[in-house]
């Protein structure tokens, strides 16, 4: 499966949207990119997941570039409750026992 | 969705002695994972634990440090035995959405081994 390359922290001021990037520059054509993220003393939380185009859901909009290399988690007005490390994963087709967490980017929601 | 529910939540325990771990699903699932998350490293992947079959461990994990144990589509333990201070982590169960491709986890079972 494609390693990934995130940045190891990020600051963003609440009510503004927080855009998290990603790099996997070695995917192939058939994996997907997964996105979760872990709240302090929990257990990580799927986020949203896609293959090839933009998705969106209730929580963030998943952008993947078009060479599919890159990828952004865009949650749109970020809260105090979305400080958080947020993982990108990227495996082959659901693959659960391939899921590697790499060291995600710890993302700080300042007031 | 599925809810995972783990015992204990958090222990506190003595060099050499075992603990086992329990991870009750509210719906039947074919696979369940067992992670572990060191402190403040990320999660790594214990192993797989099929019903009715031995599980599979991961490069690093063997079965007579973490045995586990699939009676049933809802239940799993993983036993960490003779316990060192390294084997001090959080443990979470994880169980994979039917065809949805998300991970569910638990809470996590935080030891500390003294």
């Amino acid at each position: 499966d494609a390693k990934t390359t995130q940045p190891p922290s990020m600051d963003c001021a609440e009510g503004r949207a927080a855009n998290l990037p990603c790099n996997h520059s070695t995917i192939s054509g058939n994996e997907y990119v997964y996105w979760y993220r872990q709240i302090h003393s929990q257990g990580p939380q799927y986020i949203i997941h896609g293959l090839k185009n933009n998705e969106t859901n209730e929580m963030a909009s998943l952008i993947i570039t078009e060479d599919r290399k890159s990828s952004t988690l865009i949650l749109p007005h970020a809260t105090l409750r979305d400080t958080a490390v947020y993982y990108c994963i990227v495996i082959l087709g659901t693959g659960a026992n391939n899921l590697f967490f790499g060291t995600g980017t710890r993302l700080t929601v300042i007031p | 969705s599925a809810v995972i529910s783990q015992k204990p939540s958090r222990d506190i325990c003595q060099r050499g002695t075992s603990l086992t771990i329990q991870c009750q699903v509210d719906s039947q699932v074919t696979m369940m994972f067992w992670y572990r998350q060191q402190p403040g490293q990320s999660l790594t992947l214990i192993a797989t634990a099929n019903q009715g079959s031995e599980a599979t461990y991961e490069s690093g994990f063997v079965i007579d440090k973490f045995p586990i144990s699939r009676p049933n589509l809802t239940f799993s333990t993983l036993t960490v035995s003779n316990m060192s201070p390294e084997d001090s982590s959080i443990y979470l169960c994880s169980v994979e959405g039917e065809g949805t491709g998300e991970l569910f986890f638990g809470e996590g079972s935080r030891l500390t081994v003294l």
